[in-house]
């Protein structure tokens, strides 16, 4: 089946920095690849997705990237706040069948002033 | 905007106990999922449902473990014998025939 590796598992940046999450996948069945961002207690709010027929997707400070072959992909939060602060998960999933979701193992973003 | 809502937010059973976790999806949705999280893990995958019935389990969905759609508008899991294991958030989602899930806020299920 699907593993979904999502590196790294902390990542502390300052206040108007940038910051990169990486996943890797390896289930070459896998073309849709969503970002999940869980703040405490809460549930996973969707917050990017890309389909394997784009490189690349932006949305206002979020970017995602995607290198099929090498079977990787990438968030880009440019232009943190604090607001950010959250745990990210990776996912990835077939289409077809049940299309479920095998997510990454989480990051944890801290945004410092 | 439409929202996965799920009932209770918060459920604590003794080992053993039947326990029933209630989602509503979203209205329009045809595909319907269970994901489990233990504290401080990542979020995993139990089961798909589709046209009344399942379309795909995980190895953690075993007999203990069932879901229904009883109307046209809740998903339930239901864990027959809890064991401590169990001990999880569960989640519910929902999707159109678009790949994009969206989630519920959740019930903490507490096996004492």
């Amino acid at each position: 089946g699907e593993n979904v590796e999502q590196h790294p598992s902390t990542l502390s940046v300052q206040e108007g920095d940038s910051a990169v999450i990486k996943c890797t996948y390896s289930d070459s069945a896998s073309n849709y690849f969503p970002w999940y961002k869980q703040e405490l207690g809460k549930r996973p709010q969707l917050i990017i997705d890309i389909r394997s027929n784009v490189g690349e997707k932006k949305d206002q400070r979020i970017a995602v990237t995607l290198n099929k072959t090498a079977k990787h992909f990438s968030l880009h939060i440019t232009e943190t706040q604090p607001e950010d602060s959250a745990v990210y998960f990776c996912a990835a999933s077939p289409t077809g069948g049940g299309n479920k979701l095998t997510f990454g193992t989480g990051t944890q973003l801290k945004v410092e002033l | 905007e439409p929202e996965v809502t799920q009932t209770p937010s918060h459920q604590v059973t003794q080992m053993g106990q039947e326990v029933i976790l209630r989602c509503v999806p979203i209205s329009n949705h045809l595909y319907f999922y269970w994901y489990r999280q233990i504290l401080g893990q990542k979020v995993e995958f139990l089961v798909s449902f589709y046209n009344n019935e399942i379309s795909e389990k995980s190895e953690i969905f075993d007999d203990q473990f069932s879901v229904e759609r009883p109307d046209g508008s809740n998903f339930t899991l239901k864990i027959r014998s809890t064991k401590l294991e169990d001990s999880a958030m569960y989640f519910c989602a929902s999707r159109t025939d678009r790949s994009r899930q969206f989630f519920g806020p959740g019930t903490r299920l507490t096996v004492l």
